[in-house]
């Protein structure tokens, strides 16, 4: 079945630094890939997704490139603040289903 | 616009014991999900209706967990009896119809003693 693998966490950052988190799939088909954040006390929201191989999706200064080649969705940005500090899931959707098939999530703490 | 709203936000049972969650999903829309957080995992699907049919409830233990969404608006997912390793956080999402982007509420955090 259709499965995610993230970058084992947690990751600690100092603020300003570059941030990658790695995320890989396995699908049938062409999924859709999503990034979801959970803020501490919050809820799933939604922070970005790309629906087709090379889109490039974008949202609060993070980006994700759709890699078909490598399966990959890595999640980056350039200058991390302390209000990045959160947990973050990658997420597929396929195969003509709308469920999310999640990532096991990577916490991000991001040191002043 | 309001989102997806949950009740209780907190519950604690003994095992055996029953519990019913709550969601009224984001107004329009036509699908939605309840999902099982175990703490250190990601999300899991449970159940998945469009309107108030069952579209996918295959990782749904119906020996113990059931779930309806009357009249195709809210929904209540009920444990009865409850295991210790039901402890999780459970979320309800919404979406459009056909759409991808789902919408989730803030979960109820169940903890089984």
């Amino acid at each position: 079945g259709d499965s995610v693998t993230q970058m084992e966490g947690p990751v600690t950052l100092s603020e300003e630094a570059f941030l990658t988190i790695n995320c890989t799939y396995t699908a049938t088909g062409y999924p859709s890939l999503f990034w979801y954040v959970q803020y501490p006390g919050e809820g799933l929201q939604l922070l970005l997704k790309a629906t087709k191989a090379d889109d490039k999706g974008s949202n609060k200064g993070f980006e994700a490139t759709y890699r078909k080649e490598t399966t990959s969705f890595h999640l980056e940005k350039g200058s991390v603040q302390v209000s990045d500090s959160a947990v973050y899931f990658c997420a597929l959707t396929g195969g003509g289903a709308q469920k999310l098939v999640f990532g096991q999530g990577t916490r991000l703490t991001i040191n002043p | 616009e309001a989102g997806v709203a949950q009740s209780p936000r907190y519950k604690i049972i003994e095992k055996r014991q029953s519990v019913a969650f709550w969601c009224n999903p984001i107004s329009g829309h036509a699908t939605l999900y309840w999902y099982q957080q175990i703490l250190g995992q990601g999300p899991k699907l449970l159940i998945q209706f469009q309107n108030n049919g069952v579209v996918d409830d295959s990782q749904l233990p119906k020996d113990r967990f059931s779930a309806e969404r009357l009249k195709g608006v809210d929904s209540t997912l009920k444990i009865q009896p409850a295991k210790l390793e039901d402890s999780a956080v459970y979320l309800c999402a919404s979406s459009f119809l056909g759409y991808n982007e789902q919408f989730f509420g803030p979960g109820t955090r169940l903890t089984v003693l």
